[in-house]
């Protein structure tokens, strides 16, 4: 079955020490990977997108993820939080469906990130 | 700016009634996407469309109708057959080329309450 998991449901950091998010996926084939970012009543930004060229990815506001195909994940990370990284995040997956045809986004439940100063 | 727009941003349904929600894109998206949020449990799917006139139901369809008149518009009516509709409701587009990694851009939302 395929899915993905965020492993932890919260996240607490103080300001200016790094940020670590984790989510793991499973699937039998090739995901397409991204994050997004949610603050309150808003809708979700894209914060970045595994594309396959290369696996450690960089995105908006500081933040990367990397890629590891034999352990499944896509954590996301950045070196310093600041205090307006407080939000939730989502790790969001898509599989190819057979014959290629572009499958539907699955969602992970979502890490609410807290930033004390 | 291209973009999404959803309206209203807060809704109020009362007992028995239909209420539609908006969602307008100015992105030229062939694909549209209804999301419900509800705390601590992600997105999920309500209705997609891929193509101007049809349409398919994803994983929570009943009590929902859509309908897909033209490309820019994607509204949504919950139904008085919905028993919980309070929740998040996100409307998010998306281009059908360049392939898999393509992201989907979400509006700003509808909260939606029961009176």
């Amino acid at each position: 079955a395929q899915s993905v998991t965020q492993l932890d449901s919260h996240v607490s950091v103080s300001e200016g020490t790094p940020v670590l998010l984790r989510c793991n996926y499973s699937s039998s084939y090739s995901p397409s990977l991204f994050w997004y970012v949610q603050h309150p009543n808003k809708g979700l930004q894209l914060l970045l997108k595994y594309t396959s060229a290369a696996t450690l990815v960089k995105g908006i506001n500081g933040f990367e993820a990397e890629f590891k195909k034999s352990e499944t994940s896509f954590h996301l990370t950045k070196p310093s939080a600041h205090m307006s990284d407080a939000a939730e995040y989502f790790c969001v997956v898509r599989f190819m469906n057979y014959g290629g045809s572009q499958g539907n986004l699955i969602f992970g439940k979502g890490t609410k990130l807290s930033v004390k100063p | 700016d291209g973009g999404i727009t959803q309206s209203p941003k807060y809704l109020f349904r009362k007992e028995g009634q239909n209420v539609t929600l908006s969602c307008e894109q100015n992105l030229n998206h062939d694909a549209m996407y209804w999301y419900r949020q509800d705390p601590g449990q992600g997105l999920r799917l309500i209705y997609y469309s891929q193509i101007v006139n049809d349409f398919q139901k994803g994983d929570i369809a009943e009590g929902y109708s859509v309908s897909r008149e033209k490309k820019e518009s994607f509204p949504l009516t919950v139904t008085s057959a919905q028993k919980n509709p309070t929740a998040f409701y996100l409307c998010a587009s998306c281009t059908t080329t360049g392939g898999s990694n393509q992201p989907q851009h979400f509006g700003d939302g509808t909260r939606l309450s029961i009176l």
